[in-house]
């Protein structure tokens, strides 16, 4: 298994523009993650979903942020528009619930938003 | 809420010295806790996790971590840390799954730790 794979891996917009950061899980795994990392904030969870159904979005910062999952493969993270504040690392997290519980997070995209 | 504090933000030890990183949780329910480990410029890998049973867990990397309910802390331990471990430690607790605490993973602040030859 190749992990949790993220695309982009490196953006670099301008404000204004419109960003989608995609994520693909571990096959199997049953909830997903995405997070936000800054110097300024640290890790902040923005959304998760649990087998594909979004269960928790309150930390999605703003209505210019939306997350989906239209399959147990795939999730997109959309920022329209986007503005300089926006830039961070995104981790997207791939979880197997259970005793024998894993975790895998991905090596992030890094935004830059000019 | 839940919340997760880590006291120290940035700690300087020498190679062969002994780590505690404190960790110290507020949630009202039963919870899991993690500690995580990132790496310069890479992703956060899972160190170790405390579900039930014996409160004293042991990770990768030689790690552990101790439970101690009564002071809602999970600390993290290394008898004798080398230059390699050089990283950004972060604590994390949810409310565990069967109390209805969700899914919901929160971190700490994170502890950078400095490790010198």
């Amino acid at each position: 298994d190749a992990g949790v794979i993220q695309s982009p891996r490196h953006e670099v917009t301008e404000m204004g523009q419109e960003v989608t950061l995609r994520c693909k899980p571990i096959s199997g795994h049953d909830y997903l993650f995405w997070y936000r990392q800054t110097m300024m904030r640290g890790l902040e969870l923005l959304i998760y979903f649990n087998n594909n159904v979004p269960i928790d979005d309150s930390g999605m910062p703003e209505d210019r942020f939306s997350a989906k999952m239209p399959n147990a493969s795939f999730s997109t993270l959309k920022i329209q528009p986007s503005e300089p504040r926006d830039s961070a690392v995104y981790f997207c997290a791939s979880i197997l619930t259970g005793p024998q519980e894993t975790q895998y997070f991905g090596p992030g995209t890094r935004l830059l938003v000019l | 809420a839940q919340s997760v504090s880590q006291h120290n933000h940035h700690v300087i030890l020498s190679e062969a010295a002994s780590l505690e990183l404190g960790c110290n949780y507020s949630y009202g329910g039963t919870v899991n806790l993690f500690w995580y480990v990132q790496y310069p410029g890479q992703h956060l890998q899972l160190l170790l996790k405390y579900f039930s049973g014996d409160p004293l867990v042991k990770g990768i990397k030689g790690f552990e971590a101790e439970f101690i309910k009564s002071k809602f802390s999970f600390n993290l331990r290394k008898p004798s840390v080398q230059w390699s471990d050089t990283a950004e430690y972060f604590c994390a607790v949810r409310g565990a799954i069967l109390t209805g605490g969700g899914n919901k993973l929160t971190f700490g602040t994170g502890t950078q730790l400095k490790v010198e030859l």
